[in-house]
């Protein structure tokens, strides 16, 4: 089983600021997907960025963008000049590779919060 | 545009009564998965579906059945339920396994008492 740790329950940061959110995770697994999901207090779950554990460059999206180093199985996100609707819970995920009955496994979250 | 959609919203039961949740999805997704998100911690998986048919225990599927019903639905049911079970629940579904991301539903707000 795999399991996936994020170890600050809560960020602040003022608007504007780039912010980094960190996630690590244990695995025996080679081939697998990290998953950065957002929940905002509306309770859906966004997706905001994905990694193949295979690619060695590092996802991008907008102002997303990880730092995926497999070694340290760490999968950190960094969000750049940070907006007011960023504030929400971000919630780091783990699915190996062919899904099945494992799904995506979650860590315990970071609620953001941005400052105006 | 409706993606995946859950009902009831939200739900207030007592200890020992039944209760079926119930999911949807338009996108023509092979799997979907029911999974409960608890105060403190991230979504656990509690069954998964990977086709019309099948089922599969997820990370705690104790005190949940649940029954793919074709490929747009998957209900979760509680035939007893526990206040342990009080909880917010997402259906997800996804195209297929692996890499391709879940969608998710926007949640029921579950109350045992």
């Amino acid at each position: 089983a795999q399991t996936v740790t994020q170890s600050q329950p809560e960020m602040s940061v003022q608007e504007a600021e780039t912010v980094t959110l960190s996630c690590t995770y244990d695995t025996s697994e080679s081939n697998y997907y990290l998953f950065w999901y957002k929940q905002p207090p509306s309770r859906q779950m966004i997706l905001v960025i994905r990694q193949e554990a295979y690619k060695q460059q590092n996802a991008t999206e907008n102002r997303f963008s990880v730092n995926f180093q497999k070694a340290a199985k760490s999968f950190s996100l960094k969000i750049s000049d940070s907006q007011l609707g960023d504030t929400a819970m971000y919630f780091c995920a783990f699915m190996k590779h062919g899904g099945g009955a494992d799904g995506l496994t979650f860590g315990k979250g970071t609620h953001l919060i941005i400052q105006p | 545009n409706a993606g995946v959609t859950q009902t009831p919203k939200f739900q207030v039961l007592k200890t020992g009564q039944s209760m079926t949740l119930q999911c949807a999805q338009d996108m023509n997704h092979n799997s979907m998965y029911w999974y409960r998100q608890d105060p403190g911690m991230g979504l656990r998986l509690i069954y998964y579906s990977a086709s019309e048919g099948t089922t599969d225990k997820g990370e705690v599927p104790n005190g949940y059945n649940v029954s793919r019903l074709n490929k747009r639905e998957f209900s979760l049911r509680l035939e007893s339920a526990a206040p342990s079970q009080t909880s917010v629940y997402f259906c997800a579904s996804s195209e297929a396994r692996g890499a391709q991301p879940q969608h998710f539903g926007d949640g029921t707000r579950l109350s045992i008492l």
